[in-house]
C-alpha cells in the first residue's frame, strides 16, 4: 500500500520564482492538504483539496495555490517567492468521513530561496 | 482561536528512563487530539490519537489520554529507548474538517 509522496524532495530558487510542488495522496485517498513548516515550528496549515475545489485555506496570501486531478493527486504553487517561504512544504491525505478523517503526511519537500 | 501549547524541549532523557510531554489545547467542541512523531529529516508519522473524552490512544508503548476537564493529551512511555529521538507534535481538529492545528513541538533527546 502505497503511502503519501512528494516530489521534488529538495528544491533551491531564488527571490521572485516560482515554484510547483507535487503531491499523491495514500491509496484510497481522496483529500489532500497542504502544510508549510518553518524550522523549528510546527506545520502550518496552507490548503485542503477535495473534489478538485479548495475546501478550506489557512492563513496564508493569495501567492499561495493549488490545484487537484482527477486522479486525486495535487499541486502546490508558490509565486513570487520571499526568503520567508523558505520551509519545508508537507502534503497530507485523507478519507472525507473515514478513520476520523486522520491525515497521513508525506516525506516533504525542503524549499530553499536564496 | 484554536491553539495547541506543549512542554518546551528538548527534554533529555537516559535510555529505559519515564517519559512525560506535556500538551494542553484551547477549542470549543469536542476536536479530536493526536500526537504525531518527526524523525529529522522526515516527514510527520502518526503516533497515536484520540477521538473523544476519556480515550486513551495507544501505539509503540506510547500512550495519551484525553482529559477534557483539564484540556490535556499528555504524552507518556514507561521506558524509552534511543531509537525514540524525535520530534513530537501534538495537534488537534474538528470531525468534518480534518485540518490540523498543530503545537511547536518537543523535541525528545534520549542518551545510551
Amino acid at each position: 500500500d502505497a503511502g503519501v509522496t512528494q516530489s521534488p524532495t529538495h528544491l533551491i530558487k531564488t527571490r521572485g520564482q516560482q515554484v510547483t510542488l507535487r503531491c499523491s495522496p495514500k491509496s484510497g485517498h481522496d483529500t489532500v492538504s497542504w502544510y508549510q513548516q518553518a524550522l523549528g515550528q510546527g506545520p502550518q496549515f496552507i490548503f485542503q483539496y477535495y473534489e478538485e475545489e479548495e475546501r478550506q485555506r489557512g492563513n496564508f496570501p493569495d501567492r499561495f495555490s493549488g490545484h487537484q486531478f482527477p486522479n486525486y493527486s495535487s499541486e502546490l504553487n508558490v509565486n513570487a517567492l520571499l526568503l520567508g517561504d523558505s520551509a519545508l512544504y508537507l502534503c497530507a491525505s485523507s478519507l472525507i468521513q473515514g478513520e476520523g478523517e486522520t491525515q497521513y503526511f508525506g516525506p516533504g519537500t525542503r524549499l530553499l530561496v536564496l | 482561536g484554536n491553539s495547541v501549547t506543549q512542554m518546551e524541549g528538548p527534554v533529555t532523557l537516559s535510555e529505559e528512563a519515564f517519559l512525560t510531554i506535556n500538551c494542553t489545547y484551547t477549542a470549543t467542541g469536542y476536536p479530536s487530539l493526536f500526537w504525531y512523531v518527526q524523525y529529522p529529516g522526515e516527514g510527520l508519522q502518526l503516533l497515536l490519537k484520540a477521538t473523544k473524552a476519556d480515550d486513551k490512544g495507544s501505539n509503540k508503548g506510547f500512550e495519551a489520554t484525553y482529559r477534557k476537564e483539564t484540556t490535556s493529551f499528555h504524552l507518556e512511555k514507561g521506558s524509552v529507548q534511543v531509537s525514540d529521538s524525535a520530534v513530537y507534535f501534538c495537534a488537534l481538529s474538528y470531525s468534518g474538517y480534518s485540518t490540523l492545528t498543530f503545537g511547536k513541538g518537543t523535541m525528545l533527546l534520549v542518551s545510551p
